[in-house]
């Protein structure tokens, strides 16, 4: 079945630890994105990519990086510089095209410190 | 910076209602205005609106934009218990970027 798979779907972070998230998708789909969700925030853009090996921050970047080494993944590692991690991820993942795409979401990681 | 406001932010009604959400937008370079629904996990694509005053419809669900007034309304009639989730707007803007700005969404809950 083509989806978009993110993993795992808990995660803990001790003090100090970076911490990565994967987000794979066999859509063929170019463009992936990075999202945070907190409780009454909505949906807030930390890193986009729109092709191989090329990514923009987004609202959001500081204390995260990501990599772009295959269309179908886009890891996100949330490093010890990001002081409140703890929040929904969401992985998101669309056609670019004539831009009239829905991005399309995984499950989602939710990530807490311990 | 873009803006997307929804109201109400948290409704609740009895089964059977019709209920209306609603969105705003201030934006530059409008492309399109999206309905998602968010149960537990991931938001699942409800509507995609580009045209103002074109219904869009999904069995109980329908949807339309006004691009004068920037906004758009999601209707959701004889509603269910299934209906009960986060509805979340967001906006498709500027040239290239293919980025969405979302709202804080509406958690409608549908009681018996």
């Amino acid at each position: 079945d083509g989806g978009i798979t993110q993993s795992p779907k808990y995660l803990f972070r001790k003090e100090g630890q970076n911490v990565t998230l994967s987000c794979e998708q066999n859509l063929n789909h170019d463009a992936m994105y990075w999202y945070r969700q907190d409780p009454g925030q909505g949906l807030r853009l930390i890193y986009y990519s729109q092709i191989v090996n090329d990514f923009q921050k987004g609202d959001i970047a500081e204390g995260y990086s990501v990599s772009r080494e295959k269309k179908e993944s886009f890891p996100l590692t949330v490093t010890s510089a990001q002081k409140n991690p703890t929040a929904f991820y969401l992985c998101a993942s669309t056609f670019i095209g004539d831009g009239r795409q829905p991005q399309h979401f995984g499950d989602g990681t939710r990530l807490s410190i311990l | 910076e873009d803006k997307v406001v929804q109201s109400p932010l948290s409704l609740v009604v009895h089964e059977g209602d019709t209920v209306t959400l609603n969105c705003s937008y201030e934006v530059t370079n409008f492309r399109s205005l999206l309905w998602y629904k968010q149960e537990k996990k991931a938001p699942t694509f409800l509507f995609m609106l580009t045209s103002s005053g074109i219904e869009k419809k999904s069995g109980r669900l329908s949807s339309i934009l006004d691009k004068k007034e920037l906004f758009s309304i999601l209707n959701i009639t004889a509603t269910q218990t299934g209906d009960s989730a986060v509805y979340l707007c967001a906006v498709s803007s500027g040239a290239g970027s293919y980025q969405l700005t979302f709202g804080k969404g509406t958690k409608l809950s549908v009681i018996p």
